[in-house]
This record gives structure tokens, C-alpha cells and sequence, in this order.
């Protein structure tokens, strides 16, 4: 069956980076965008990115230019999200998700991964 | 830039009721309107796709509806684990991950 598995819960300093992961299985690994999305505690779904896996080609909202980079190995069906600079307001749970294109519905999605902020 | 509005943020019903949510955008959409459920501490799932198509293991009691402007989810018999936020989101117009505030269905 089709999974994303999500790399554990990070802890960090305002500043400081992070990197997401998420391992796929049970599908071509390229012949899917991945997207990602965030949620903050208790708030709604914002869109971050996404990115195509067999061309390593991305797209990142508004929002997240110039501090999102978006990656992926191919060799181990692995998708990556970087977030820099990191922000108090960048705490919330990250989730990849698996879409047919890049616009397109996000089926299925990871557990997701939570990012704390914190000083 | 669509926004999606849904409505009500907040639902209190009881199993076995009807419940009918709504999605509106602010610019027709077409039918490319999907559903999400949501339940605590949990990623969301994928429920109802362009308009009315029904997920992969979703059941009948999930249904959807509208065109345009006007989207609405029905549950047409809710049983205990439907009570979780439901998220609209649409892909007919750029930003491609536009989603809907959510409805918080509460048990009543």
C-alpha cells in the first residue's frame, strides 16, 4: 500500500533550520508530485510547496519564498523540506502529501512531522 | 488569489443526524472542489474529489455536491467517527493548495 512516512519531531532555535523528511513507498516515487503543508497549533492547512520528483522541480507558495527548499533522492524515494531562518510562528506540523500533478489532489499524506520553535 | 470560505466553523449534531457543510469560493472554481476529514492529532484524508467523487474507501454516507461558487459536503447519517474538522480545498486556480478555514463537526 501506499505510504509517507515523516521524520520525528524537531526542536529549534529561532534562526536555526530544519529538515523534513518523508520516505515513500508502495508507488513510483516519480511519477508523483509531493506537496507540503503546514498547520500551526489549533489553525487551519497553508500550502508551502511542492516539488516533482523525477525533474527535482519546485514550486513554493508565496509566503515561503527564499527560505523553503524543496529536494528529493530518488535512490531511497525520499522527499525533503528545509525551512531556514526559522521564526516563532514557524512552529506547527509539517505534512508531505502525495498529488497526481502539480495541482491536483493530495492523496495520501504523511503522519506529519512537528517543528517547535523555540528559544 | 481564491478564498475559500466554509461554513458554519462549528457544527453540533448527533450520531445519526444529517449533516450538510458548505464551501464557498470567492471566483467559480468549476467542479475542482475537494474534501478533506480531519480527526485530532491526525493527518488529514482525502474524502470527496472534483465536486462529488468519493475517495478511494469512502463510504456512501459522504457525499458531494455544487458547481461554481457553491460547494457542499453531506454526511447523510453520521456515525461516531465522523465527528473530526473537514477542510475544502480547490485546484482550478493558482495558489494550488488553497484550503478552506474548516468545520469543526462537534457531537451535540
Amino acid at each position: 500500500q501506499v505510504q509517507l512516512v515523516q521524520s520525528g519531531a524537531e526542536v529549534k532555535r529561532p534562526g536555526a533550520s530544519v529538515k523534513v523528511s518523508c520516505k515513500t513507498s508502495g508507488y513510483t516515487f516519480t511519477a508523483y508530485h509531493i506537496y507540503w503543508v503546514r498547520q500551526a497549533p489549533g489553525q487551519g492547512l497553508e500550502w508551502v510547496g511542492w516539488i516533482n520528483p523525477r525533474t527535482g522541480g519546485t514550486e513554493v507558495a508565496e509566503g515561503f519564498q527564499g527560505r523553503v527548499t524543496m529536494t528529493r533522492d530518488t535512490s531511497i524515494s525520499t522527499a525533503y523540506m528545509e525551512l531556514n531562518r526559522l521564526t516563532f510562528d514557524d512552529t506547527a506540523v509539517y505534512f508531505c502529501a502525495r498529488a497526481e500533478g502539480p495541482n491536483n489532489w493530495l492523496d495520501p499524506w504523511g503522519q506529519g512531522t512537528l517543528v517547535i520553535v523555540s528559544s | 488569489e481564491i478564498v475559500l470560505t466554509q461554513s458554519p466553523a462549528t457544527l453540533s449534531l448527533s450520531p445519526g443526524d444529517r449533516a450538510t457543510l458548505s464551501c464557498r469560493a470567492s471566483r467559480s472554481v468549476r467542479t475542482y472542489i475537494a474534501w478533506y476529514q480531519q480527526k485530532t492529532g491526525q493527518a488529514p484524508r482525502l474524502l470527496i474529489y472534483d465536486t462529488s467523487n468519493r475517495a478511494t474507501g469512502i463510504p456512501a454516507r459522504f457525499s458531494g455536491s455544487g458547481s461554481g461558487t457553491d460547494f457542499t459536503l453531506t454526511i447523510s447519517s453520521l456515525e461516531p467517527e465522523d465527528f473530526a474538522v473537514y477542510y475544502c480545498q480547490q485546484r482550478s486556480n493558482w495558489p494550488p493548495g488553497t484550503f478552506g478555514q474548516g468545520t469543526k463537526l462537534e457531537i451535540k
